[in-house]
């Protein structure tokens, strides 16, 4: 099946800083979606992006689907920001999702 | 607002006893709806796709027969974890999928702490 790799595993910053976050997977996907899950648990979808790029607020993302990978930027950090970001890519059959193990953000004021 | 809700949002109970957690899709009917384990630092599992008005796909290595669900209607999906252990206590979180844009939507999870 669809290998999902996210790097770096972990990221500590300090507030107002930036960061890029990494998704690569290993076949054609049908799309990616990037989440947030806050300490509570909450799953929060932040861009459906198959291809392309999107950006809302100080988050943007890039997905370049012929390469493979897709890029999480968030520029400004705040502390709210910290939590876990995950990247899941679903087949091209529509059969599953699969998650990347995620990047563990923390942000400090 | 929320697109998906869970109940209950935390439960504890005794090693023996059977759990059942909804999922409920509030804005979209939902034919299919999926069932995720994430244990502590961990990543999301993916351990059953339940059917409207038929029998749920179970992952490999999922046992059927202890964690059962049932899809009685187009917003309901049901997980009961039955005569749970230590051992599952986790976090369960089911999906939705929006049919319109086939964007995913997660509830907001139930804690399980089996005593």
């Amino acid at each position: 099946g669809i290998q999902v790799e996210q790097s770096p595993p972990d990221l500590i910053l300090q507030e107002g800083a930036n960061s890029t976050l990494r998704c690569n997977f290993s076949d054609s996907v049908n799309n990616l979606q990037w989440f947030h899950q806050n300490p509570w648990g909450q799953l929060i979808n932040l861009f459906y992006i198959p291809s392309g790029t999107k950006q809302n607020g100080r988050l943007s993302a890039t997905t370049v689907a012929t390469e493979r990978y897709s890029l999480l930027y968030i520029s400004s950090s705040q502390t709210t920001d910290s939590g876990v970001y995950f990247c899941a890519v679903e087949n091209q059959a529509g059969t599953a999702l699969i998650f990347g193990k995620g990047t563990t953000l923390s942000v400090s004021s | 607002g929320a697109v998906v809700s869970q109940h209950p949002s935390r439960v504890i109970c005794k090693s023996g006893t059977s759990v059942k957690i909804e999922c409920r899709s509030l804005d979209f009917q939902a034919t299919t709806m999926f069932w995720y384990r994430q244990f502590p630092k961990q990543s999301l599992m993916l351990m059953a796709t339940s059917n409207e008005g038929s029998k749920a796909t179970y992952e490999q290595g999922v046992e059927k027969d202890k964690f059962l669900i049932n899809h009685a209607s187009l917003t309901l999906s049901t997980l009961t974890v039955t005569s749970a252990h230590p051992e599952d206590s986790s976090f369960y979180i089911c999906r939705v999928t929006s049919g319109a844009y086939n964007e995913q939507f997660f509830g907001p999870g139930t804690r399980l702490t089996v005593l």
